[in-house]
């Protein structure tokens, strides 16, 4: 199992907002920042925020990230046909000295 | 225009080894920390390993200590993954990454190889 845990599914109707939650402890979210991925199927992970709620140029304002305490959300809102996807957050582990990713959470537009 | 390339993957059965090598191009190679993920077959991302600029500090993740190394050669803008005494649960797609300019950790990565697959099967 993953360091950082994350729901395995979650889904909802074009144009509603989406929320997806990560937690971990304070070795890691606790003390670090937190990124997201997003993967499309059958491709590389594309960096969707950084430092737990900055956006990389060319990712919509409809993709924003939060952090509080050992958590941290992703929410999507105006939800996509095209956001359909894998979702993973990640974080640097003080006490492992090493990176940890979450499970990954399969979205779905229905 | 930034691109790491992956290559070396292939079949290899069970205590074997295989390198794998990542040509990076577009940036200063030599300037940037580097690191190496996995994703088996259906799975979610694992971290593999990371290299700071100069080589000098390496980080690895406990499943593969002591088993994998990675190294760099910024004379040849290339990195590097040994692996030694293969298990199948190393089966998996492994990206080379680099992370975001301006001091981004292991975990801060804006640039993905295609990856390059290693079947570890007898």
């Amino acid at each position: 199992q993953s360091v950082l845990t994350q729901p395995p599914s979650a889904s909802g109707t074009p144009g509603q907002r989406v929320t997806i939650s990560c937690s971990g402890s304070s070795s890691n979210i606790g003390s670090n920042y937190v990124y997201w991925y997003q993967q499309l199927p059958g491709t590389a992970p594309k960096l969707l925020i950084y430092r737990n709620n900055q956006r990389p140029s060319g990712v919509p304002d409809r993709f924003s990230g939060s952090k509080s305490g050992t958590s941290a959300s992703l929410a999507i809102s105006g939800l996509r046909s095209e956001d359909e996807a894998d979702y993973y957050c990640a974080s640097w582990d003080g006490s492992l000295s090493a990176v940890v990713f979450g499970g990954g959470t399969q979205l779905a537009v229905l | 225009e930034v691109q790491v390339v992956e290559s070396g993957g292939g079949l290899v059965q069970p205590g074997g080894s295989l390198r794998l090598s990542c040509a990076a191009s577009g940036f200063t190679f030599s300037s940037y920390a580097m690191t190496w993920v996995r994703q088996a077959p259906g799975k979610g991302l694992e971290w593999v390993s990371g290299i700071s600029e100069s080589g000098g500090s390496t980080f690895y993740a406990d499943s593969v200590k002591g088993r994998f190394t990675i190294s760099r050669d910024n004379s040849k803008n290339t990195l590097y993954l040994q692996m030694n005494s293969l298990r199948a649960e190393d089966t998996a797609v492994y990206y080379c990454a680099r992370p975001r300019a301006g001091g981004g950790g292991y975990e801060d990565i804006d640039y993905w190889g295609q990856g390059t697959l290693v079947s570890v099967s007898s």
